[in-house]
């Protein structure tokens, strides 16, 4: 069954630089998640999207911006990066946002690590 | 707002022993429940989830958990351990009841399994 795609799987970055994650949920599910895993962290909430207009915002700071695009896929744009910004960054999709339907199934994350 | 604890940081165990993970939450309005697991290197995999219905719901590889309302608790069983679940497994929980559909995980809790 096709799964969630995340590209590029690692990136590696300059402080102060930026860089763009991106993500193709699974067909048909209309809603995408970004969750943040630091280094033996759990994963943190940043930012969804649903039919294409962001639905919720988490922890998610002002250098970073994401978008949904008509084809459903998402991209995380991350300036001035700084050290603080290496982590594992997630996507997941559900298909269907509502209260029975609402299971996330992730992707395999980018590994970002700024120097 | 809320959270989530799982109450063991690290768990050990020997091969065919008895699991018992702890998982409360704080959220006291209509939540859907989740575990995921985390293999080493990989991203999370949902081992099992509960909406509604029967509080005791099965997972993918004789995973179970059971939801105690009164108690605020969905703890994760699993009868006998194999080495293969040496694992990270994270409780998560949805708000769909105050539209909130962003997965708030527990801290996690490392399983290793000894041979």
């Amino acid at each position: 069954a096709a799964g969630v795609i995340q590209s590029p799987r690692h990136l590696i970055k300059e402080k102060r630089e930026t860089a763009t994650l991106k993500c193709y949920p699974i067909p048909r599910h209309d809603t995408v998640y970004w969750y943040q895993q630091g280094p033996g962290q759990d994963p943190q909430f940043l930012i969804s999207f649903y039919e294409k207009m962001q639905s919720d915002k988490g922890s998610i700071p002002d250098r970073f911006s994401a978008q949904q695009f008509s084809d459903y896929h998402s991209e995380l744009n991350m300036s001035s990066l700084e050290l603080g910004d290496s982590a594992l960054y997630f996507c997941a999709s559900s298909p269907l946002r509502g209260p029975s339907t609402d299971t996330q199934y992730f992707g395999p994350g980018t590994r970002l690590t700024v120097l | 707002a809320q959270s989530v604890s799982q109450h063991n940081h690290h768990v050990i165990l020997s091969e065919a022993a008895s699991l018992e993970l702890g998982c409360n939450y704080s959220y006291g309005g209509t939540v859907n429940l989740f575990w995921y697991v985390q293999y080493p290197g990989q991203h999370l995999q949902l081992l099992l989830k509960y909406f509604s219905g029967d509080p005791l719901v099965k997972g993918i590889k004789g995973f179970e958990a059971e939801f105690i309302k009164s108690k605020f608790s969905f703890n994760l069983r699993k009868p006998s351990v194999q080495w293969s679940d040496t694992a990270e497994y994270f409780c998560a929980v949805t708000h769909p009841g105050a539209g909130s559909y962003q997965l708030t995980f527990g801290k996690g809790t490392k399983l290793s399994v000894i041979p």
